[in-house]
């Protein structure tokens, strides 16, 4: 079936400091891939989006590229902040119906 | 343009009782969807709507679960009555249509089961 692996964390990094967050897939059909950002207390934010192979999403210095031959959309930042502590969670979604499969989410701190 | 509302926030509550949550989506969004995110895991799918119908509820627990979308605008999600194992943050999201393939979530609700 359709699913999504995230990378465990926590994750600690230092402000400046590069960061990769890694997400791999199953998917039968042709999914779009996607990753949210949950900061403490609220809810789920769309953070970038690729809907088709070799696509590149892209947001707030954030970037993944979907690759088909590796089945991965990792997450990558330059240079973190301290605003960047959130928990990220990788997407896909299949077409038909539209159902969301999330990770299991990575925590990430960033320290002064 | 406002986004999904829910409430309430926060909820506690003793095993065996019952409790409801309430969801408005974004305005003009026909889809509409309820996950329970469990803490340390992602959000688990468990009923979709289109408009005012069901179009899957394959992983609601439909013994103590059950969901309305009556008008097709705001949604209801009770629990009844309520297992320690519901402990969780229960979210609700919507879509433009199936096809849009982007949702938009809701703060969530935590509830405490004790």
């Amino acid at each position: 079936g359709d699913s999504v692996t995230q990378m465990e964390g926590p994750v600690t990094l230092s402000e400046e400091a590069f960061l990769t967050i890694n997400c791999t897939y199953t998917a039968t059909g042709y999914p779009s891939l996607f990753w949210y950002v949950q900061y403490p207390g609220e809810g789920l934010q769309l953070l970038l989006k690729a809907t088709k192979a070799d696509d590149k999403g892209s947001n707030k210095g954030f970037e993944a590229t979907y690759r088909k031959e590796t089945t991965s959309f990792h997450l990558e930042k330059g240079s973190v902040q301290v605003s960047d502590s959130a928990v990220y969670f990788c997407a896909l979604s299949v077409y038909t119906g539209n159902q969301f499969y999330f990770g299991t989410g990575t925590s990430l701190t960033v320290i002064p | 343009e406002a986004g999904v509302a829910q409430s309430p926030r926060y909820k506690i509550i003793e095993k065996r009782q019952s409790v409801a949550f309430w969801c408005n989506p974004i305005s003009g969004h026909a889809t509409l969807y309820w996950y329970q995110q469990i803490l340390g895991q992602g959000p688990k799918l468990l009923i979709q709507f289109q408009n005012n119908g069901v179009v899957d509820d394959s992983q609601l627990p439909k013994d103590r679960f059950s969901a309305e979308r009556l008008k097709g605008v705001d949604s209801t999600l009770k629990i009844q009555p309520a297992k320690l194992e519901d402990s969780a943050v229960y979210l609700c999201a919507s879509s433009l249509n199936p096809s849009s393939n982007e949702q938009f979530f809701g703060p969530g609700t935590r509830l405490t089961v004790l």
